[in-house]
This record gives structure tokens, C-alpha cells and sequence, in this order.
């Protein structure tokens, strides 16, 4: 079993669609939970972070996470052609020091 | 802040020789990263360090590659001999704490030919 998984894709929603991608993790004791997203040739940025059970949103991004079922998840609302990209899970799991495992990354396509 | 700086940002050389790759951490960050993402196998992690000290080298692939922290503003990345199949965007990052997201730098875009 991977540490991180997620769906690689691609997704494709129409302009002004909810996009919705999930990530399903290993390690129970993870703390911390990241969203990244990455454009072609560029590095990967950070878009969320959440820490807790529920969710967190920002703009029209909203993460939400559920330890219990050890999946997290990231809403994009109203997407937008700009929002095209692969967007990377990102898990702090405790085994070996904390260090951040990223899954393989969902490519999502938004249709203008 | 400057943000996570690495250099080069390219890198051509044949196989065989020697390839170093440079970071340079956020100041104050505590933790740094060495990540290999290929199409293949996507962001792997190869090496970090906490306060200078390597933590879990697990992912550095075999013997050729080498990282080093002597001191907190500064990383290697060493592979010798290269080899095609080490081509690869690699990419440095930091954080300040265990916690904490990670800010990453460009990348260095590796082609062993």
C-alpha cells in the first residue's frame, strides 16, 4: 500500500463546475495535510494546509479531512481554466522524523 | 525573503560525470528536502535534514548520490558517475518546523545524455 494515493486522472469539469479531488493516506498518526498544485515545468505550490477534523475553506478552495477514514479531500469551486494543473496530497506521516510524502498527483482539466 | 534558492536551474552533462546540485533554504527553516520527480514516478523524496543532520536517506537511490548540510544556509546534492537514468527535475525545499508546509525552490532540470 502506497503512503499516499490519489487518483491520477485526468478529471475534466466544465468552467464554473466544483472540482473534487481526493487523497486516501496510510499512516494513522499523520498531523498534518497538504494541497499542493503544480503547473507544467513549474515547482509545487502550496494552496491548503489542514491539521484538524472537518473543514477549512479559503476562497474557493475548502479542504476537508477525516481521520478517521484517513482521506482528505479538496473542493474547487466555480473552477476556472487557470485552475488546470496537477494538484498534489502531501501527508506528514510520524514514521521516520515527519517528513512530507506527496502522492502521485490528480491532473484536472477545466473546459472553458 | 528570498525563498528557496537552487542553482543551477539546467543542467546538461554526459554520462559518467559528476553532477552537483545547490540549495540554498529559507533562513530559519529548520528542515530541508531533496525530491526527484520524474513523469514515471512523480515527487519522490531522496534525502532531508533537521538542523543540518541528514534524518532518512532511504530514498537516495544507491551509493552514486550523496547530500550534504555543513551548514544552515546551504545544500548539496551530489550524484557520481551520473547516468541517463538519473534525469529528473530535482527540486529542494524547507520548512521551519515538523508541522509546516513546505516552501519549495525552481528545480534543477537534470538531462545525462
Amino acid at each position: 500500500q502506497k503512503e499516499v494515493e490519489q487518483n491520477s486522472g485526468p478529471l475534466s469539469v466544465p468552467e464554473g463546475a466544483i472540482a473534487s479531488l481526493n487523497c486516501t493516506y496510510s499512516d494513522r498518526g499523520s498531523q498534518s495535510f497538504f494541497w499542493y498544485r503544480q503547473y507544467s515545468g513549474k515547482s509545487p505550490e502550496l494552496i491548503m494546509f489542514i491539521y484538524s477534523n472537518g473543514d477549512k475553506e479559503d476562497g474557493r478552495f475548502t479542504a476537508q479531512l477525516n481521520k478517521a477514514s484517513q482521506y482528505v479531500s479538496l473542493l474547487i469551486r466555480d473552477s476556472q481554466p487557470s485552475d488546470s494543473a496537477t494538484y498534489l496530497c502531501a501527508v506528514n506521516p510520524p514514521t521516520g522524523g515527519f517528513k512530507t510524502i506527496f502522492g502521485a498527483g490528480t491532473r484536472l482539466f477545466v473546459k472553458a | 525573503d528570498a525563498g528557496v534558492i537552487q542553482s543551477p536551474r539546467h543542467e546538461v552533462t554526459e554520462m559518467g560525470q559528476e553532477v552537483t546540485l545547490r540549495c540554498k533554504p529559507i533562513s530559519g527553516h529548520d528542515y530541508l528536502f531533496w525530491y526527484r520527480q520524474t513523469m514515471m514516478r512523480g515527487l519522490e523524496l531522496l534525502i532531508y535534514f533537521n538542523n543540518n543532520v541528514p534524518i532518512d536517506d532511504s530514498g537516495m537511490p544507491e551509493d552514486r548520490f550523496s547530500a550534504k548540510m555543513p551548514n544552515a544556509s546551504f545544500s548539496t546534492l551530489k550524484i557520481q558517475p551520473s547516468e541517463p537514468r538519473d534525469s529528473a527535475v530535482y527540486f529542494c525545499a524547507s520548512r521551519p518546523d515538523r508541522y509546516s508546509p513546505l516552501h519549495f525552490g525552481n528545480g534543477t532540470r537534470l538531462t545525462v545524455t
